[in-house]
C-alpha cells in the first residue's frame, strides 16, 4: 500500500542553522508533492509545491527538492528562527483529480 | 489569509449525542473536503465533493456524513457520537481537484465526545 515516510517524528535545530526535513515514499508514482506548516491547534498552511519533473524550488529561506528515483523530498530552511518551529507535513498527489494524502509530519524546535 | 471557517471550534458532548461541525468558504471553490487528525498523527481524508450535490467517502471510513447543497457550505454530522469519535476535524477547500492545486484549511473543531 501507498506510505509516505517523514524522517523523524521530532527535529531540534539550534538558531541560524539548515533545518532539513526529509520525505519519504512508497508503492507511490506522485506528479505533485506539496509542503505544509501546521502549528498547534491550527490548521496546515500551503507552503511550496513542486512537480514530478522538477528538481527544486525556492521560496525566501525555503528551498524543497524532489527525486523521482529516490522517491524522497527535501525540505530545507536556511537561516532558522525560532519562529520557525512547527510541524511540517508533506503531502503527495498522482496526476489525475486525486485528492492530497498527508504524511504523518515533523516537528521542528528551533532553539534561540 | 484564508477565508475558511468552522463552528464549533471546540466541543464536548455527550455519547449518542446529534452533532454538525459547520464549515464555510468565501472564495468560491467547487472541491471542499473534511479531514481528521489526532494528536500527533497523519491527516485522514474522510470526505470530500467536487461540487454542490456531489459528496465522495475519503480513505479513512467515517461513520460521519456529508452534505453540500450550496458551494459555500460543507457541514459534517455524527448521528450519534462515541467516545472513539474524539478527535480534531479540519475542514479545507479548493480551487480544484488534484496535487496542482493548493488546499486551504480552516482552524479545525475539536471534538470530544464523553
Amino acid at each position: 500500500s501507498q506510505k509516505i515516510e517523514q524522517n523523524s517524528e521530532a527535529l531540534n535545530i539550534q538558531e541560524g542553522k539548515t533545518a532539513t526535513l526529509t520525505c519519504n515514499y512508497t508503492n507511490y508514482s506522485p506528479a505533485y508533492l506539496q509542503w505544509y506548516r501546521q502549528d498547534p491547534g491550527r490548521g496546515p498552511v500551503f507552503l511550496l509545491l513542486i512537480r514530478e519533473n522538477e528538481k527544486e524550488k525556492r521560496k525566501e529561506r525555503l528551498k524543497v527538492t524532489f527525486d523521482t528515483t529516490l522517491k524522497q523530498s527535501l525540505f530545507h530552511i536556511t537561516a532558522s528562527q525560532p519562529a520557525d518551529s512547527a510541524t511540517y507535513l508533506c503531502a503527495l498527489a498522482g496526476s489525475g483529480n486525486t485528492p492530497l494524502v498527508f504524511g504523518k509530519g515533523t516537528r521542528l524546535s528551533v532553539i534561540a | 489569509e484564508a477565508d475558511i471557517y468552522q463552528t464549533p471550534r471546540y466541543l464536548v458532548i455527550g455519547t449518542g449525542k446529534k452533532i454538525t461541525l459547520e464549515c464555510s468558504q468565501t472564495m468560491g471553490h467547487d472541491k471542499m473536503y473534511w479531514y481528521q487528525q489526532d494528536p500527533g498523527m497523519e491527516l485522514h481524508l474522510i470526505h470530500y465533493s467536487y461540487g454542490v450535490n456531489s459528496t465522495e467517502k475519503g480513505d479513512l471510513s467515517s461513520e460521519s456524513t456529508v452534505s453540500r447543497i450550496r458551494t459555500e457550505h460543507f457541514p459534517l454530522t455524527l448521528e450519534s457520537a462515541r467516545p472513539s469519535h474524539t478527535s480534531q476535524y479540519l475542514c479545507a477547500s479548493s480551487e480544484n481537484l488534484g496535487g496542482g492545486n493548493t488546499i486551504y484549511f480552516g482552524e479545525g473543531s475539536w471534538l470530544t465526545v464523553v
